[in-house]
C-alpha cells in the first residue's frame, strides 16, 4: 500500500493538545479524503480536497481544519482534541482530471489510530 | 437526510453458507456504488464497483452484488463463504465528488 502514506500510525493526546496527520501519496492523484473510523458508525468524511489548494467539508467537519498546499499531501488538523476526536483516521485518494477516472475507486491509507484522554 | 444503510449489523454464519448483506440508499439521481472489505487490522479494499449496464456486477473472491433502482439498493451475495471472508464489508454511494459509507457488516464464519 506504498501509494498513501499516512504519519503517524499511533498518536495519544491529552485534551486540549493539537496535532496534525499527514496524508503523502506518490500517485499523483487529484482528490484527497480524510475519513473517521467508528466501531458501529462505519467511515464517515471528516474533509475533502479535488486539486491543490483546495478543500472542502464532508459530513463531520467539525473540530477539524485541512489544508492541501501540495498536491501530494493532505494535512488533518485537530487544533483542540477532544475525547470524542478518539479514532481511527483514514486517508484516501482517487484520480481526476479525466471523465474515466470518475469511475475510479478509493485507494486507502493504513490509518493512524488516535486516542484523546 | 440522505444516508446509505447496512441494516445488518453483525451476520454469524457456517463456512459453505449463502451469504447477502443488504445496503440502501436515498440519493436520487445518478450514483456509483461500491462494497468495500476490511480485514481484522487492514485497510479498506474494493470488492465490486457498479456505475451503468448490467445490474448484476462480479467482484473478486465470488462477490457479487445486484443493483435494483426501483428500490435503492445495492445488496451483496456469495453463495457459499469461507472462514477467510470474516471481515467487516462495507456498502458505498458515490455522489459527485464524495464517496459516503454504510455503517458497516461484521461477517464472522465459522469453520
Amino acid at each position: 500500500n506504498a501509494g498513501v502514506t499516512q504519519t503517524p500510525k499511533f498518536r495519544v493526546l491529552k485534551t486540549g493538545q493539537s496535532m496534525t496527520l499527514l496524508c503523502a501519496q506518490d500517485m499523483n492523484h487529484e482528490y484527497m479524503y480524510w475519513y473517521r473510523q467508528d466501531p458501529g458508525m462505519g467511515l464517515r468524511l471528516i474533509h475533502y480536497s479535488v486539486g491543490e489548494g483546495t478543500t472542502a467539508k464532508g459530513e463531520v467537519p467539525d473540530g477539524y481544519n485541512v489544508s492541501r498546499l501540495k498536491k501530494q499531501n493532505f494535512l488533518l488538523g485537530l487544533e483542540s482534541a477532544a475525547p470524542s476526536q478518539t479514532s481511527v483516521y483514514f486517508c484516501a485518494i482517487r484520480p481526476g482530471g479525466l471523465p474515466t477516472s470518475y469511475n475510479s475507486p478509493l485507494h486507502f491509507g493504513n490509518g493512524t489510530r488516535l486516542t484523546v484522554t | 437526510a440522505q444516508s446509505v444503510s447496512q441494516h445488518n449489523h453483525h451476520v454469524i454464519l457456517s463456512e459453505a453458507a449463502s451469504l447477502e448483506l443488504g445496503c440502501n440508499y436515498s440519493y436520487g439521481g445518478t450514483v456509483n456504488l461500491f462494497w468495500y472489505v476490511q480485514y481484522p487490522g487492514q485497510h479498506l479494499q474494493l470488492l465490486l464497483k457498479y456505475f451503468s449496464g448490467d445490474p448484476l456486477v462480479k467482484g473478486i473472491k465470488g462477490f457479487e452484488a445486484e443493483f435494483i433502482k426501483s428500490k435503492f439498493s445495492f445488496n451483496l451475495r456469495k453463495p457459499s463463504v469461507q472462514w477467510s471472508d470474516t471481515a467487516e464489508y462495507f456498502c458505498a454511494v458515490r455522489k459527485t465528488d464524495k464517496l459516503i459509507f454504510g455503517t458497516g457488516t461484521r461477517l464472522q464464519v465459522f469453520p
